[in-house]
């Protein structure tokens, strides 16, 4: 019953360091999410991909690129990470057909100094 | 641009009590949605509302819909403390989802 995993779920960046951040899902969704939480502002869509092999920019994309490897599984890469990017990111993933609700994962928790 | 906003946005309710929480959203769509948010947790999906006057109800939540007001409504019923948490609308704009900023809801007895 695991849903939606990511990985890592804390990590603590340096400015201007690198990193990955990993999604899976095994509920064989098409659609699958990244967002950024962020105190007062709620959930801002980052990328998405309506289907494997296919990307699209959301409403924050500056500063982010994503890879969709396969049906299951959506990456989230910093390329050079910034202060601004401290937040909480949720991954998420869903049906193709519109009317079933988004499923996320539990987050993960990142911190840049 | 699609803007969904809540209100209010903190809410501190006595056991017992009913209140509504409100979304409102500034363009056309026939899709919203509600999930809670406990304290650092995920989202957890409550309604999805799909058509103009659509009701939905769990427990002592109940949402409904209205999109010619571009209006959805959360109603607490007798709230308990197991209700304590953040509220979420999401909307819903060629396949995204646009959220609403939250509504924290904190009950005391």
């Amino acid at each position: 019953n695991a849903g939606v995993t990511q990985t890592p779920k804390f990590q603590v960046l340096k400015t201007g360091q690198s990193m990955t951040l990993q999604c899976a899902q095994d509920m064989n969704h098409n659609s699958m999410y990244w967002y950024r939480q962020d105190p007062g502002m709620g959930l801002r869509l980052i990328y998405y991909s309506a289907s494997e092999g296919t990307t699209d920019k959301g409403e924050v994309p500056n500063g982010y690129n994503v890879s969709r490897l396969n049906k299951r599984e959506f990456s989230l890469r910093l390329e050079s990470a910034a202060p601004s990017q401290t937040s909480v990111y949720f991954c998420a993933s869903s049906e193709a057909q519109a009317n079933q609700p988004q499923h996320f994962g539990d987050g993960t928790r990142l911190s840049i100094l | 641009e699609l803007k969904v906003e809540q209100n209010p946005l903190f809410l501190s309710m006595q056991e017992g009590k009913n209140y509504t929480i409100y979304c409102n959203y500034s363009t056309t769509s026939d899709r919203l949605y509600w999930y809670r948010q406990d304290p650092g947790k995920s989202l957890e999906s409550l309604f999805v509302l799909l058509s103009n006057g659509a009701v939905k109800q769990e427990g002592r939540l109940m949402a409904s819909l209205d999109t010619k007001a571009r209006l959805s409504t959360l109603h607490i019923t007798a709230a308990v403390h197991d209700l304590s948490a953040t509220y979420f609308c999401a909307v819903e704009n060629t396949d995204k989802l646009i959220f609403g900023t939250g509504t924290r809801l904190q009950v005391f007895p």
